[in-house]
């Protein structure tokens, strides 16, 4: 199985770019990469994912190396309240299921 | 509506009790999945349900006991617990459990256990 690396934490100044890193290195072909993040005391929250090419979505850019083997999750302009939990996981195939395999986690404390 | 509900939000049980845990989502969505997840830990995937049938057994002891009655709800029941199976958990839904690839999973905001 895909496993995930992530720094156990990070800071960030509010109004920069928060750039979270993962390493990905034993990902296959057909695996995706999810980014959730979680907020104290709730339940996850889908960011983004992708397989090959970056991604953007209202809340993130994703990019992914060519190699597909790290990616960073980049939050442009980064809030109080993007203070949370980020996780990275690679989808894994399991009992002809796909599953979701959870990193450990990064902490992001975003800095007024 | 793009909710996942859970009732209740606290739990405190004893040892020798029996409760469940009630998920609900109207998204229309055909896989729904239980996690349990400790303190600074991610989620533990439990059990997955598609299509209203089990799925994955994440080798879970059998004091936990899943129900899916129907295709929007979906029970935990629990029996005999111990203390270290005080945490959070965590009901999460997926339009289709192949489907999940494209979409992710929209999950509750869990149900805070305390077994004494």
């Amino acid at each position: 199985d895909a496993k995930t690396t992530q720094p156990t934490s990070m800071d960030c100044a509010e109004g920069r770019a928060a750039n979270l890193p993962c390493n990905h290195s034993t990902i296959s072909g057909n695996e995706y990469v999810y980014w959730y993040r979680q907020i104290h005391s709730q339940g996850p929250q889908y960011i983004i994912h992708g397989l090959k090419n970056n991604e953007t979505n209202e809340m993130a850019s994703l990019i992914i190396t060519e190699d597909r083997k790290s990616s960073t999750l980049i939050l442009p302009h980064a809030t109080l309240r993007d203070t949370a939990v980020y996780y990275c996981i690679v989808w894994s195939l399991l009992d002809s299921n796909y599953q979701l395999i959870w990193g450990a986690g990064t902490k992001l404390i975003i800095k007024p | 509506d793009t909710e996942v509900t859970q009732t209740p939000k606290h739990l405190v049980m004893g040892m020798t009790n029996k409760k469940s845990l009630k998920c609900e989502q109207h998204m229309g969505h055909r896989a729904m999945y239980w996690y349990k997840q400790k303190a600074k830990k991610p989620p533990e995937l439990m059990f997955v349900y598609s299509y209203e049938k089990l799925s994955i057994n994440e080798s879970v002891p059998s004091r936990f006991s899943p129900e899916c009655p129907n295709s929007s709800l979906l029970n935990l029941h629990l029996h005999a617990l111990q203390p270290e199976d005080s945490a959070l958990y965590l009901c999460a839904s997926s339009r289709r459990p192949g489907l999940a690839v494209c979409c992710g999973q929209y999950f509750g905001p869990g149900t805070r256990l305390t077994v004494l």
